[in-house]
């Protein structure tokens, strides 16, 4: 089966200062791989994907995720954190089996930016 | 916003009562998916329909049932209602069926059962 993890359940990091939540993924053939973001009270806002080509994928709001297929890791990124980034974050999987096409979700990383 | 209408934003019911979510999905989308969110199970997926067919089935339970009408919007609904069914559900869309596709995420529906 398809799978993501997300290794650290909160993320603290100061504005400012660049920020980075990880995700690895187990997956038979090729990886499609996203980030989505969930801030309180709200839906699942999607933020970027990898499909193939650029290694380096730039999505929305200023953050950016590095897929290393040798680490088989697809952390999610950006330079400078915002307090209003401050939200849920879920890595998630393309996933084929048993039929559909679904996403599988991680256990989500809760980030904290602070002044 | 994303597109992805669902309806009721909250709902509050009692044990052992049958609730029905509706979602609209985001203009021509022919996929739709419903995920629910707990705090002790994450995210799950239960179910996707394409273009009014059943494609995929999750974790869902037998009290509860879905369907995709032929103007694409869906419903799911949620019978002999249990104390643990209280989450939040979200419905999905995307275009087509190619695995590239983005899967866009309603604002979801509160459930509690009280």
């Amino acid at each position: 089966a398809q799978s993501v993890a997300q290794p650290e359940d909160q993320v603290n990091v100061a504005e400012g200062n660049p920020l980075t939540v990880k995700c690895t993924y187990s997956v038979s053939g090729n990886p499609y791989l996203f980030w989505y973001v969930q801030y309180p009270n709200r839906g699942l806002q999607f933020l970027l994907k990898y499909i193939t080509g650029d290694n380096l994928v730039k999505g929305s709001y200023g953050f950016e995720a590095e897929f290393n297929k040798s680490q088989t890791s697809f952390h999610l990124k950006k330079p400078s954190a915002l307090v209003s980034d401050s939200a849920l974050y879920f890595c998630a999987v393309r996933d084929l089996t048993g039929g559909g096409n679904k996403l599988t979700f991680g256990t989500g990383t809760q980030l904290k930016v602070e002044l | 916003d994303s597109g992805v209408t669902q309806t009721p934003k909250h709902l509050i019911t009692a044990t052992g009562q049958r609730v029905t979510l509706r979602c609209s999905p985001r203009s021509g989308d022919l996929s739709v998916y419903w995920y629910q969110q707990s705090l002790d199970q994450g995210l799950q997926f239960l179910i996707q329909y394409y273009n009014g067919e059943e494609r995929a089935k999750g974790n869902i339970l037998e009290r509860f049932s879905a369907q995709q009408f032929p103007d694409l919007h869906s419903e799911l609904n949620l019978s002999s209602l249990e104390l643990g069914d209280s989450a939040l559900y979200f419905c999905a869309s995307s275009v087509s069926w190619s695995s590239g596709n983005t899967i866009y995420f309603g604002e979801g529906s509160w459930l509690t059962v009280v």
